[in-house]
């Protein structure tokens, strides 16, 4: 069964640092893109960064960047998300979700799946 | 940075219902449009892919349409466990959500 068990999620200071980690079995996980998304009740769900198949390239959205780093160890089938300089709206749940492709004549097209079951992060004082 | 927009944001509706939810792109993005379903405290949960593809797994009832920027979700005959958020998602960039629509028990 294709798994992703998110963990490392609590409670922190504003201005304080968490590392999440998403522990993939059931699928070859070093041939796959990962992400993490975020989902509050305010916002609803948002997408925060991506790291290609060998942890070579990472995108982040302008929220998070130069704050989070997204990481993976293939070897240990983990996924990770470091997140420094926190703040109130940082706190969400957080979810790390696989990325399949499928190539149609000229279409290359995206979706995420499967999905964690989330882990929350709350920032506050 | 491509918007996406959903309407309505929420919807009362009774088993047994048909119910449609739209989601619009701020420019076209083909068929690059994926539906979600979203329940509190579980995983989000792929319904439609590539617009209009149905996921193994995923009901019947379930069926999206539309190309370019407007498309649609429907659910022909609301089931009880189908009251839930419903999120779109554009694939044409980085990933980015539409709002949500929280469909409701009337």
């Amino acid at each position: 069964e294709v798994q992703l068990v998110e963990s490392g999620g609590g409670l922190v200071q504003p201005g304080g640092s968490l590392r999440l980690s998403c522990a993939a079995s059931g699928f070859t996980f070093s041939n796959y893109w990962m992400h993490w998304v975020r989902q509050t009740p305010g916002k609803g769900l948002v997408w925060v960064s991506r790291i290609n198949s060998d942890g070579s390239n990472a995108i982040y959205a302008d929220s998070v960047k130069g704050r989070f780093t997204i990481a993976r160890d293939n070897a240990k089938n983990t996924l990770y998300l470091q997140m420094n300089s926190l703040r109130a709206e940082d706190t969400a749940v957080y979810y790390c979700a696989r990325e399949v492709t499928y190539k149609s004549s000229w279409y290359l097209y995206r979706w995420l799946d499967p999905w964690g079951q989330g882990t929350l992060v709350t920032v506050s004082s | 940075d491509i918007q996406m927009t959903q309407s309505p944001s929420s919807l009362s509706a009774s088993v047994g219902d048909r119910v449609t939810i739209t989601c619009r792109a701020s420019q076209t993005i083909s068929s690059y449009l994926n539906w979600y379903q979203y329940k509190p405290g579980k995983a989000p949960k792929l319904l439609i892919y590539a617009a209009s593809s149905l996921q193994s797994g995923v009901p019947s009832r379930f069926s999206g349409s539309g190309s370019g920027t407007d498309f649609t979700l429907t659910i022909s005959s609301l089931q009880p466990e189908d009251f839930a958020t419903y999120y779109c998602q554009q694939s044409y960039t980085t990933p980015v959500f539409g709002q949500g629509t929280k469909l409701e028990i009337k």
